[in-house]
């Protein structure tokens, strides 16, 4: 089955750390183009990063541009977000998703953070 | 940053009817625009890309059309099933950007 899987959602103090996982299945990782997007309660979709199929290129949101890391392990079909001083405003469902024609044609289930003491 | 901005926000119509969302970015993004549904709970799914071609499995009562920076997605008859919320998201650019949202109510 063609789907994407994220993990490591939580709950994290705010300034805390929390490292989330996409795992691929059904297609070949090593050659798409990845993002995340997340999405706050209640709000609308927002882009978070991107990363090229051999990720050559990475872009992030201004909103976590210095704090959040992307990266991939195409060996291991995954995708990473490392996510440093973590706010409250980071609060959201993330999605990873796969980028084709500039959109996204695969999302997976969300993993959610929550940043609360 | 290309601002995209969806109208209306909210639409409640009948089973049947033609329902049209529009989508406006701040410039032009060529035919690189994307609708996506999201029912709630759930992730989004594709629709539409490339501004008027119909993603794999995706009912034809949806259609996109539009280019440059002024886009429509149109619900030829709405069904009970479409009741969502709908948005458009440019992808001629980075920061990848998201319109407000269309929350479809069906009557």
């Amino acid at each position: 089955e063609v789907q994407l899987v994220e993990s490591g959602g939580g709950l994290v103090q705010p300034g805390g750390s929390l490292r989330l996982s996409c795992i691929a299945s059904g297609f070949t990782f090593s050659n798409h183009e990845m993002k995340w997007v997340r999405q706050a309660p209640g709000k609308g979709l927002e882009w978070v990063s991107y990363i090229s199929s051999s990720a050559s290129t990475i872009y992030y949101a201004d909103s976590v541009k210095g704090r959040f890391t992307i990266s991939r392990d195409n060996a291991k079909r995954s995708l990473y977000l490392q996510m440093k001083s973590l706010r409250a405003e980071d609060t959201a469902v993330y999605y990873c998703a796969r980028r084709s024609y500039g959109s996204g044609d695969l999302w997976g289930q969300g993993t959610l953070v929550t940043v609360s003491s | 940053d290309i601002q995209m901005t969806q109208s209306p926000s909210s639409v409640s119509a009948s089973v049947g009817d033609r329902v049209t969302i529009t989508c406006r970015a701040s410039q032009g993004i060529s035919s690189w625009l994307a609708w996506y549904q999201q029912k709630p709970g759930k992730a989004p799914t594709l629709l539409i890309y490339a501004a008027a071609t119909l993603q794999s499995g995706v009912p034809s009562r949806f259609s996109g059309s539009g280019s440059g920076a002024d886009f429509t997605l149109t619900i030829s008859s709405l069904q009970p099933e479409d009741s969502a919320t709908y948005y458009c998201q440019q992808g001629n650019s980075f920061p990848l950007t998201f319109g407000g949202g269309t929350k479809v109510e069906v009557k």
